[in-house]
C-alpha cells in the first residue's frame, strides 16, 4: 500500500522553463511534507518542506504547493537549470520517520 | 563538517555471511535511521532510533539488527545475508522539531 505516490517516473524540461513535479498521498494524518533531490552515487539532499497548515512555501527558485483537500503537492522549479537534473523524491512525515515516493527523474534539456 | 558518514561505500557478500554497515554523525542528532533504496521502490525505513539506548523497527526490519550505544553511532547488522538484501543502504539523522533528515552517501551492498 503506497501512501506517497509519484506517478511520473521521468520528466524532461527545457533549460529556462518551469519544471513541475507532482506527488499524491493517501494518509490524511501526514502533517509535514518534504522534497529531496538525489544525484547518482550520493545520498538524498533536502530541498524544501511544507507544513500541512500552509499551502505554499518558497525558497529561491523552488516553490512547493500543498492542496490538502486533494491530498496533492507539487514542486515548481523556475527557471530550470542543467544542475537541476536529478531524481526528486517527495516524502511525508510519520511518527517513526519519512515515507518516500518512488521518485521522478528530472532531465533538463539544453 | 562531516555530517553523516557511512562505511564501507561498496560491499559484496556471499549468501549467509554477516556484516555490519557503519554510520556515524557529528551533529549531535538524537534521531537516526536506516533506509534501503531499491530500483522503482523509493526509500524504505528499516530501523530507527530516537536516542542512545532506544531503537525500533521501521517498515522493512526483517533480517537486520541495530543498536545505539552512543549518540554518534548507529550500526546496521546483517546476521545472515540473503540476495533479497542486495540494495543501497542510507543512514540518516535529524535534529528536533521540523528539522529535515540528513543522509549519508550510502553503502551499495551486493549479496551473491
Amino acid at each position: 500500500d503506497q501512501q506517497v505516490k509519484q506517478n511520473s517516473p521521468s520528466l524532461s524540461v527545457q533549460e529556462g522553463r518551469i519544471s513541475i513535479l507532482n506527488c499524491d498521498y493517501t494518509n490524511s494524518m501526514f502533517d509535514y511534507f518534504l522534497w529531496y533531490k538525489k544525484y547518482p552515487a550520493e545520498g538524498p539532499t533536502f530541498l524544501i518542506s511544507i507544513s500541512s497548515i500552509k499551502d505554499k512555501n518558497e525558497d529561491g527558485r523552488f516553490t512547493v504547493f500543498l492542496n490538502k483537500s486533494a491530498k496533492h503537492l507539487s514542486l515548481h522549479i523556475v527557471p530550470s537549470q542543467p544542475g537541476d537534473s536529478a531524481v526528486y523524491f517527495c516524502a511525508a512525515r510519520r511518527a517513526d520517520g519519512l515515507t518516500f515516493g518512488k521518485g521522478t527523474h528530472l532531465i533538463i534539456q539544453p | 563538517n562531516a555530517g553523516v558518514t557511512q562505511t564501507p561505500k561498496f560491499q559484496v557478500l556471499k549468501t549467509g555471511q554477516s556484516m555490519t554497515l557503519q554510520c556515524a554523525q557529528d551533529m549531535n542528532h538524537e534521531y537516526m535511521s536506516w533506509y534501503r533504496q531499491d530500483p522503482g521502490m523509493g526509500l524504505r525505513l528499516i530501523h530507527y532510533s530516537v536516542g542512545a539506548g532506544i531503537t525500533d523497527q521501521g517498515e522493512v526490519p526483517n533480517g537486520y539488527n541495530v543498536s545505539r550505544s552512543t549518540t554518534e553511532d548507529f550500526p546496521l547488522r546483517l546476521l545472515s545475508a540473503a540476495p533479497s538484501q542486495t540494495s543501497v543502504y542510507f543512514c540518516a539523522s535529524r535534529g528536533g522539531g521540523n528539522s529535515p533528515l540528513h543522509f549519508g552517501n550510502g553503502t551499495r551492498l551486493t549479496v551473491t
